[in-house]
């Protein structure tokens, strides 16, 4: 079955970039999400790479995908204490179809 | 923008009681996605409807079910209340051929 994995823990200083990595099994991943879950509250979508890019940016957020060796980054310039939280990533075959979620990595930015 | 609604945001139950969990999709979204998020845990899906009818099961207990509505709300019921269906439950919403699930803020069941 799908399997998505994640380091579950990572610190950077602020003003620092932070580099969170995700690796998938499922070959037919076409669609990869990274979600943001502060404490006690919903997941918000950041953003999401379709299988056929390599690369995409909005902002301070720097989505890299390597399908040869199904690794997935998110890249945070300027990492601000603000984005302390567990950022999952999570991937779907078709778009409709339900997300596999890793573990979460928990980001801790020291000020 | 609208988001999706979830509705209530926290409820205690006891063993064995029965709960409802009601979940409004953004307008115009016509899937809904259920999803059990346990403490310290990654989100695992539970099931999901398109366009009022199931399309999707997951890790969804027989003590537990969910239908989508006429008016594309859905309700996730459960019976038999478990210790360990303690969790937060969210709901997310994806419409057409949209790529994009936006969760709702969620559910936080606490059962004693």
């Amino acid at each position: 079955g799908e399997d998505v994995e994640q380091s579950l823990f990572l610190s950077v200083r602020e003003g620092d970039s932070s580099v969170i990595n995700c690796t998938y099994t499922d070959s037919s991943s076409t669609y990869l999400y990274w979600y943001k879950q502060e404490p006690g509250a919903g997941l918000q979508l950041l953003t999401y790479i379709f299988s056929n890019m390599d690369m995409k940016q909005d902002q301070r957020l720097t989505v890299l995908l390597n399908k040869k060796d199904k690794h997935l980054s998110l890249r945070i310039a300027d990492t601000q204490t603000g984005d302390s939280a567990i950022y999952f990533c999570a991937e779907t075959s078709l778009g409709n179809t339900p997300l596999v979620f890793g573990k979460g990595t928990r980001l801790s930015v020291i000020a | 923008a609208a988001g999706v609604i979830q509705s209530p945001r926290h409820l205690i139950k006891e063993k064995r009681e029965t709960a409802t969990l009601k979940c409004y999709p953004i307008p115009r979204h016509d899937t809904v996605y259920w999803y059990q998020q346990g403490p310290g845990q990654d989100p695992q899906f539970l099931i999901s409807f398109y366009e009022k009818m199931q399309s999707d099961k997951g890790s969804i207990p027989d003590r537990f079910s969910a239908q989508q509505f006429s008016d594309y709300h859905s309700e996730l019921n459960m019976s038999s209340l478990e210790l360990g269906d303690s969790a937060l439950y969210f709901c997310a919403s994806s419409g057409g051929q949209g790529r994009e699930q936006f969760f709702g803020p969620g559910t936080r069941l606490t059962v004693l």
